[in-house]
């Protein structure tokens, strides 16, 4: 069975630019989270989708936004890139979203803002 | 709100010996408990979780970690340390009263691993 793959690994952008990651879950998975990791903040929860439905949100601005489609995949967007933002984008997976199943972390994506 | 502590940024342990990672929680109600391994330039790998009852839980690798509510503390140990167990660990809570993968993460532990 395939891993949770994140797309792209690494990616370099400029201020005030925008990006999307992607995510692909686990086949059958319909729950995907999104987390941020910095040598700062550390591990933060950004947002999760259920069934193309945002379940729950961290505190993050309006510039971080995600979406979920049909088919389980998930993308995040950040609009507006500030330097602060360079950081390794996780996200995971499991079937329902709740702590009786096991979550499945993707390798990441490394994304650099200059 | 939910919070967990790390005790340590860096555990330096010899090849066989224990390791023990300190993890306190702060909350009202007793969380549900992770952690979770990293190895560099990957994602998160679960060891183990505590849900239910049990206040022992058994992980993967050897590892196991104990709930002691009366400590608000869920430590990881593991017997004997190899190379292997190099790596990041993060202790993580989720609010029991939602049940869900909503995750407040400690700041984490690197372990490395003398031979």
């Amino acid at each position: 069975k395939a891993g949770v793959t994140q797309t792209p690994r690494y990616l370099i952008k400029t201020r005030g630019q925008q990006v999307t990651l992607s995510c692909s879950p686990i086949s059958g998975h319909r729950s995907v989270s999104w987390y941020q990791q910095t040598p700062g903040q550390g591990l933060q929860f950004l947002f999760e989708y259920f069934s193309e439905t945002q379940r729950n949100k961290g505190n993050f601005p309006g510039r971080f936004s995600g979406r979920q489609f049909s088919n389980s995949r998930s993308e995040m967007n950040v609009s507006t890139l500030e330097l602060g933002d360079s950081a390794l984008y996780l996200c995971a997976s499991s079937m329902t979203g709740w702590v009786t199943d096991t979550q499945y972390f993707g390798p990441g994506t490394r994304l650099t803002v200059l | 709100a939910q919070s967990v502590t790390q005790l340590g940024s860096h555990v330096s342990v010899s090849e066989g010996a224990l390791v023990l990672l300190r993890c306190n929680y702060s909350s009202s109600v007793p969380p549900y408990l992770f952690w979770y391994v990293q190895y560099p330039n990957q994602g998160l790998q679960l060891l183990l979780k505590y849900t239910s009852a049990a206040t022992l839980v058994k992980g993967i690798n050897g590892f196991e970690a104990e709930f002691k509510k009366s400590e608000t503390s869920f430590h990881l140990t593991k017997p004997s340390a190899h190379m292997s167990d190099a790596a990041e660990y993060f202790c993580a809570v989720s609010d029991r009263r939602s049940n869900d993968y909503k995750l407040s993460f400690g700041a984490g532990t690197t372990v490395t691993v003398r031979a």
